[in-house]
């Protein structure tokens, strides 16, 4: 099946950094899709991009596919320590309504 | 509206022992999934359901079984519990391309 890998697996940062999160394929994603899990928590929805070269913003978070849909990136300005979390790409097949995650990039932001 | 819930939060089994994790929604989805998490490799699908009355085998089926009692309920069964089977289970449903995810079981096998 298609294989979502996710860089990097930890990140640490000062707060007022930013942070950039990057999921790659060797072949064509679907669609993609960015979860943030919270400490504890369960992972919830923040966007899907659809086309190629597609860029999306909420706030302060940016969201890219790549041209090739091979990749796609998530970012963060200027990071608070509400950003903590562990934040998930995920390959969204239409036909079948199946996710399929990356490992995941754990991101913690001391104040 | 409570989503998606789970019961229990927390199980302790000993290898060998069955039993049934629970999941209903009250969002009115069709489709159901259920994923363990482990440290490391993010969420992998172990079944879904894409309506009431269908099951389908996803990335790591073997070692469970699955009901989907009706529209809104789909539990999760481990017939003989493995020490391989200690994880976190989530349960999700979903509606136009959006899972929404349940709090999560947190398992542990002995």
């Amino acid at each position: 099946g298609q294989q979502v890998m996710q860089i990097p697996q930890y990140q640490h940062v000062q707060e007022g950094e930013d942070f950039t999160t990057y999921c790659n394929s060797s072949t064509t994603l679907s669609n993609i899709q960015w979860y943030k899990q919270r400490p504890g928590g369960h992972p919830v929805f923040l966007i899907q991009l659809v086309k190629s070269g597609e860029v999306k913003k909420q706030k302060r978070l940016t969201f890219q596919f790549g041209e090739a849909k091979k990749n796609s990136s998530l970012h963060i300005t200027a990071t608070q320590t509400t950003d903590v979390g562990t934040y998930f790409c995920a390959d969204y097949e239409t036909s079948g309504s199946r996710l399929t995650f990356g490992e995941g990039t754990q991101l913690t932001v001391n104040p | 509206n409570a989503g998606v819930t789970q019961t229990p939060k927390f199980q302790v089994l000993k290898t060998g022992q069955s039993m049934t994790l629970q999941c209903a929604q009250d969002m009115n989805h069709n489709s159901m999934y259920w994923y363990r998490q482990d440290p490391g490799m993010g969420l992998r699908l172990i079944y879904y359901s894409a309506s009431e009355g269908t099951t389908d085998k996803g990335e790591v089926p073997n070692g469970y079984n699955v009901s989907r009692l009706n529209k809104r309920e789909f539990s999760l069964r481990l017939e003989s519990a493995a020490p391989s089977q200690t994880s976190v289970y989530f349960c999700a449903s979903s509606a136009r391309d959006t899972q929404y995810f349940g709090p999560g079981t947190r398992l542990t096998v002995l």
